[in-house]
């Protein structure tokens, strides 16, 4: 079974300040890592996923997560945020090995300040 | 334009009345599951599907059918809603079966049961 804790609930930040949203996951088998985001009245959209190869993994928006397989986690940063950037941010896991489950974490709230 | 629809957008009944949500995609994607999101809790999948006629209960199936008779549509139906079942619930598809694929949402509905 998979597990996935967002450590912040909610992260407030200054326009142009750096941002890093925490995820750990929990899994007896290799994993997918996923990160979607949620704006206002939105369905979730992929800003970026790990399936092998580099830990470090671009997404859109300037967005980056690097996988750390000992910690297993798979936090997101970006070095600069924008007002438009304030949204919900879910971490995803799946197992490689098949199946069709997907587990999101409770999800981390991010809101840009002016 | 690629996408997955969902109707209604907002709904709210009473306790004991038969309701079908909609959802609708135009990718010729194989997988979709419908999932409920709900405050601290994330989004936790309530049934999917691997292809036509092909279901399976996901973590929250209780009070929920779903149906599958064509590939674009995948219905969520709640024969007798309680409140406990409001929520804000998401249709998602992703275009083959297995998870390294994201996942593709649509934009949600907001149901109150009363």
């Amino acid at each position: 079974a998979q597990s996935v804790t967002q450590l912040d609930s909610q992260v407030p930040v200054f326009e142009e300040a750096p941002v890093e949203l925490r995820c750990n996951y929990s899994s007896s088998v290799s994993v997918y890592l996923f990160w979607y985001v949620q704006y206002p009245n939105q369905g979730l959209q992929l800003l970026l996923k790990y399936l092998s190869g580099s830990t470090l993994v671009k997404g859109i928006n300037g967005f980056e997560a690097e996988f750390n397989k000992s910690q297993t986690s798979f936090h997101l940063r970006k070095p600069s945020v924008h007002i438009s950037d304030t949204a919900e941010y879910f971490c995803a896991v799946s197992p490689n090995t098949g199946g069709f489950k997907t587990i999101f974490g409770a999800g981390t709230r991010l809101f840009v300040k002016a | 334009e690629a996408q997955v629809t969902q109707n209604p957008r907002y709904l709210i009944t009473v306790t004991g009345k038969k309701l079908t949500v909609t959802c609708s995609q135009n990718m010729n994607h194989e997988y979709m599951s419908w999932y409920r999101q709900d405050p601290g809790l994330g989004l936790r999948q309530i049934y999917y599907s691997m292809n036509v006629e092909v279901t399976d209960k996901g973590d929250v199936p209780e009070g929920y059918k779903v149906s599958r008779k064509e590939k674009r549509n995948f219905p969520l139906i709640l024969e007798s809603p309680s409140p406990n079942q409001t929520s804000l619930y998401f249709c998602a598809s992703s275009p083959r079966i297995g998870t390294s694929d994201a996942q593709y949402f649509g934009p949600g509905t907001r149901l109150t049961v009363l």
